[in-house]
């Protein structure tokens, strides 16, 4: 049973527009959220995180916010940019010191010039 | 500082095979995780290590051994390679595990085929 919950496996936009990815998430024992952003044959890397405490972390282009309420977030990008192209995986970690992540299964996102 | 290093990057086994795959990294963390990526698919949790010497299970463990006789290096073994195990198989690390925001390092991958 997907714990962390990506619905949208592709998002294409225009560069300079918002990009707006999103996840749903069940367990309510998840106390920090991820953005990973992944190329073609590397690793993920970290983008943004925001603590289940919060409702709104921003990072330059990037904003993540989070409704407890809903079980949901979102990732915004603004403005986006071809080099954003990429597959993006939101995680979950549970509460508690477990350091275990849970995964969606991504969406990719391309961003036409 | 290399990060999270990854070998092989590509390799073919055939069924009831055996290999080890290895990870190291140079950033003295003291948590590795190891996680393997299906065709359209998520990161599933294989195994983890919060330290030398101490290892636990992930999500899907089965037809996996670990061990972390050092903080730099936590090599995955196969023991009998099934078709099942067809994947990218990511190792990751954190320095406190986690404790501020669960942010892991990957490395670049290792694609295994079994036939």
């Amino acid at each position: 049973d997907q714990q962390v919950k990506q619905n949208s496996p592709s998002l294409s936009v225009q560069e300079g527009r918002i990009s707006i990815l999103n996840c749903d998430y069940t367990n309510s024992m998840f106390d920090y959220f991820l953005w990973y952003k992944k190329y073609p044959a590397e690793g993920p890397t970290f983008l943004i995180s925001i603590s289940s405490i919060k409702d709104k972390n921003e990072d330059g282009r990037f904003t993540v916010f989070l409704n407890k309420s809903a079980k949901h977030l979102s990732l915004h990008i603004v403005p986006s940019q071809p080099g954003d192209s990429a597959v993006y995986f939101c995680a979950a970690r549970y509460s508690g010191g477990s350091e275990k992540l849970v995964f969606g299964k991504g969406t990719k996102l391309t961003v036409n010039p | 500082n290399a990060g999270v290093t990854q070998t092989p990057k590509f390799r073919i086994l055939k069924i009831g095979q055996s290999m080890t795959l290895q990870c190291t990294q140079d950033m003295n963390h003291n948590y590795m995780y190891w996680y393997r990526q299906d065709p359209g698919m998520g990161l599933k949790l294989i195994y983890y290590s919060v330290g030398a010497g101490i290892t636990d299970k992930g999500e899907v463990p089965n037809g996996y051994n670990v061990s972390r006789s050092t903080t730099e290096d936590f090599p995955l073994r196969l023991e009998l390679a099934a078709p099942s195990q067809t994947s990218v198989y990511f190792c990751a690390s954190s320095y406190d595990g986690g404790l501020l925001s669960g942010e892991q390092y990957f490395g670049p991958g290792t694609r295994l085929t079994v036939t």
